[in-house]
C-alpha cells in the first residue's frame, strides 16, 4: 500500500511571497488532515477534510491560509502572503472515516518543511 | 479546551536500561489514545493506539498504558537501544464531530550506545 505523498519536501521563500504544499492521501481514505508542526511543539490541526467538504478548520488563520480538496482525493494548501512565523512543517495526514472501530490511526506523510525568510 | 503534556521534554539513557515516558491530558472524554514516533525529517509513525475503553496495548518491546479517570498515559520502552532515538509523541482523539489529533510537545529520547 502506497503511503501519503507530499511535495515538495523543502521550500525556502521570502516574507510575503506565497507558497502552496501537495498531498496524496492513501487511496480510499476518505478523511484529510492538513497539520502545522513547528519546532520544538507537537503538530497542530489547520483544516480537516471528509470527503471534499471542511469538517474542521477552526485553527486554520484564513486571512492568509487556504486549502481545497478537489474531487475529494488530492489537497493543496496555500499561504498568501507568508510571515516568518509560518516557518514549520505541514504534515499530512489521512484515514479511514473516523469515529469507527476499524480506524486504527492516522498514516502521516513525511511533510514539507518550509522556511520563511 | 483539551491539552496534553509531555514530561520530560528531553530524555538521555544508556543503551539497555527500560524507560518510561510520560503523557497527561486535561478532558478525559476521548475516543482513543495514540503513541507516535518521529524521526528528524521524517512523518510520524504510528506505534501503539489505545481504544478508550482499552487500559493497555503492547507491541515488542514497547507497552503503553492508559488510565483516562487519572488523564495519564505511559510508554514504557524495554531495553532501550540507539535504534530507539527519536521524538515520542503521544495524541488524543477528540470525541468531537472532527475527531481530530491534540498532540503533546513530545519526549526527544536518545538512546547512548
Amino acid at each position: 500500500e502506497a503511503g501519503v505523498a507530499q511535495s515538495p519536501r523543502y521550500k525556502i521563500i521570502e516574507k510575503r511571497q506565497s507558497v502552496a504544499f501537495w498531498c496524496n492521501p492513501i487511496s480510499g481514505h476518505a478523511t484529510l488532515y492538513w497539520y502545522q508542526q513547528i519546532l520544538g511543539q507537537g503538530p497542530k490541526l489547520l483544516i480537516q477534510f471528509q470527503n471534499n467538504g471542511v469538517v474542521d478548520d477552526s485553527q486554520l488563520p484564513k486571512d492568509r491560509f487556504s486549502a481545497e480538496r478537489l474531487k475529494g482525493v488530492d489537497s493543496t494548501l496555500k499561504i498568501q502572503p507568508a510571515k516568518l512565523e509560518d516557518s514549520a512543517v505541514y504534515l499530512c495526514a489521512s484515514s479511514l472515516v473516523p469515529g469507527t472501530e476499524t480506524n486504527y490511526g492516522y498514516t502521516f506523510g513525511s511533510g514539507t518543511r518550509l522556511t520563511v525568510v | 479546551k483539551q491539552e496534553v503534556t509531555q514530561i520530560p521534554a528531553a530524555l538521555s539513557v544508556p543503551e539497555g536500561e527500560n524507560l518510561v515516558l510520560n503523557c497527561s491530558f486535561t478532558d478525559s472524554a476521548i475516543y482513543n489514545l495514540q503513541w507516535f514516533r518521529q524521526d528528524p525529517g521524517k512523518g510520524l509513525t504510528s506505534l501503539l493506539l489505545i481504544q478508550s475503553s482499552q487500559r493497555e496495548q503492547t507491541s515488542g518491546r514497547l507497552n503503553a498504558s492508559l488510565d483516562k479517570s487519572s488523564g495519564r498515559s505511559t510508554l514504557y520502552i524495554a531495553a532501550s537501544q540507539p535504534g530507539d532515538s527519536a521524538t515520542y509523541l503521544c495524541a488524543v482523539k477528540e470525541m468531537d464531530s472532527s475527531y481530530k489529533l491534540i498532540f503533546g510537545s513530545g519526549t526527544r529520547l536518545l538512546v547512548r550506545p
